[in-house]
């Protein structure tokens, strides 16, 4: 059983959709939640940063961390065909070394 | 753009040969991660160097080995290679070893045939 289980997709959605993107874990030392957005194996590019559980928001984006669930989510409000990529979790412990351990990804295609 | 480069964008070779990639960081990161992005493994974490020392090894092949430099760049060096090493190879900084907001570079594609 892999640490990270993320939906691999692919999701199509209308522009102006909530779009919900979601990753569970097993590994109880995960802290650090993060949502990346990588466009056609370009570079991945930090999107949300969160700690522990709670939500932050960031415009159209709103990140949730449940971790008496391990469980963890992604909003997007008002898709926009812009926001067509692969939007990949990752996760990293709180020891010395904060190397991230990442969802399959979920491919995400925003239709005009 | 993140500030993080990587060279060269792509790399063709044949099995059982060496290659090198290398990373400069973004300024003031002092923190380096090299990630591989294979089509069935997904991203993985190969290994980290923190101000030139080695920090933490993942799931990083003997045949493979990492250095940064006294600059803070860093090479990666992929040698007696296989078909099965054709991916993705990205680099990441960060400001501190215990600092999560990692910045990706736009990576090394490396083809083995």
């Amino acid at each position: 059983q892999k640490e990270v289980e993320q939906d691999p997709g692919p999701l199509s959605v209308p522009e102006g959709a909530i779009v919900s993107l979601n990753c569970t874990y097993s590994n109880s030392a995960f802290q650090y939640f993060m949502w990346y957005r990588q466009y056609s194996r370009k570079g991945p590019e930090l999107l949300m940063y969160t700690y522990s559980s709670g939500n932050k928001e960031d415009g159209r984006f709103t990140a949730q961390v449940d971790k008496s669930s391990k469980y963890i989510s992604l909003f997007i409000r008002d898709s926009q065909p812009s926001d067509s990529a692969t939007y990949l979790c990752a996760m990293a412990g709180s020891g010395s070394a904060r190397q991230l351990t990442f969802g399959s990804g979920t491919q995400l295609t925003v239709l005009p | 753009d993140s500030g993080v480069t990587q060279t060269p964008k792509h790399l063709i070779t044949a099995t059982g040969q060496r290659v090198t990639l290398r990373c400069s960081p973004r300024s003031g990161d002092l923190s380096v991660y090299w990630y591989q992005q294979s089509l069935d493994q997904g991203l993985q974490f190969l290994i980290q160097y923190y101000n030139g020392e080695e920090r933490a090894k993942g799931n990083i092949l003997e045949r493979f080995s990492a250095q940064q430099f006294p600059d803070l760049h860093s090479e990666l060096n992929l040698s007696s290679l296989e078909l099965g090493d054709s991916a993705l190879y990205f680099c990441a900084s960060s400001v501190a070893t215990t600092n999560n907001e990692q910045f990706f570079g736009p990576g090394t594609r490396l083809t083995v045939l």
